[in-house]
């Protein structure tokens, strides 16, 4: 069974720029929720889709957007890349929204 | 938000010692999770716990849901090298899988 997986590994942006980030979510998991970590910090909370719909958001900014697949795949979208946005951008996948998360490896993204 | 408050801030310690690390909260929750994320991924569930005074073990691990609800207390047993990363607690505070994560503790085995 593939696990949680996540595109690109890393990538390096400037300030102003539009990024897409990709995750593939665990075979038969309808749940997907997105997170930034920064550099010595804990993952925060960015948002959270349940089949295909939005089921809750953190304290980001309309910026950050997203969107979930029929396939239960899904995008981060951040608009206007501000330097604070360099991160580690984690995706984690469950079977519903009450079992238990898998994360994937993260997206590096760097802005200058 | 909630802060979640996580100590020590890192442990350098001697392989074969304990290692005890503790998280608390200022509001009461209904579940700790505890995670371990090493260098390059995500993080992995080690225990999650769901009842006050609950205590959990997972082979060297061992972990508590103190009886106040704000915290917990994760214990580590004979450390070996590949104990090292950084172990998180976290709380459930949106309902649902939308987690809020402690600052970490970073612990490094010394052979």
């Amino acid at each position: 069974e593939t696990g949680v997986t996540q595109s690109p590994t890393h990538l390096i942006k400037t300030r102003g720029q539009q990024v897409t980030l990709r995750c593939s979510s665990q075979s038969g998991h309808n749940t997907v929720s997105w997170y930034q970590q920064a550099l010595g910090q804990g993952p925060q909370f960015i948002f959270q889709y349940y089949r295909e719909e939005e089921n809750g958001r953190g304290n980001f900014p309309p910026r950050f957007s997203g969107l979930q697949f029929p396939n239960y795949s899904s995008e981060l979208n951040v608009n206007a890349l501000e330097l604070d946005d360099s991160a580690l951008y984690l995706c984690a996948s469950s079977l519903t929204a009450s079992n238990e998360q898998f994360f994937g490896p993260g997206t590096r993204l760097t802005v200058l | 938000g909630q802060q979640l408050n996580q100590s020590p801030q890192s442990m350098f310690i001697q392989e074969g010692e304990d290692v005890s690390m503790n998280c608390t909260s200022s509001s009461i929750f209904n579940t700790w999770l505890w995670y371990k994320q090493d260098p390059g991924e995500g993080p992995v569930l080690l225990i999650a716990l769901y009842k006050a005074g609950e205590l959990t073990s997972n082979g060297r691990l061992t972990a508590q849901f103190g009886i106040t609800r704000k915290d917990s207390f994760l214990n580590i047993s004979a450390s070996i090298p590949s104990d090292v990363g950084i172990y998180f607690c976290a709380l459930d505070t949106g309902g649902g899988n939308k987690l809020t994560f402690g600052t970490g503790t970073q612990l490094k085995v010394e052979l």
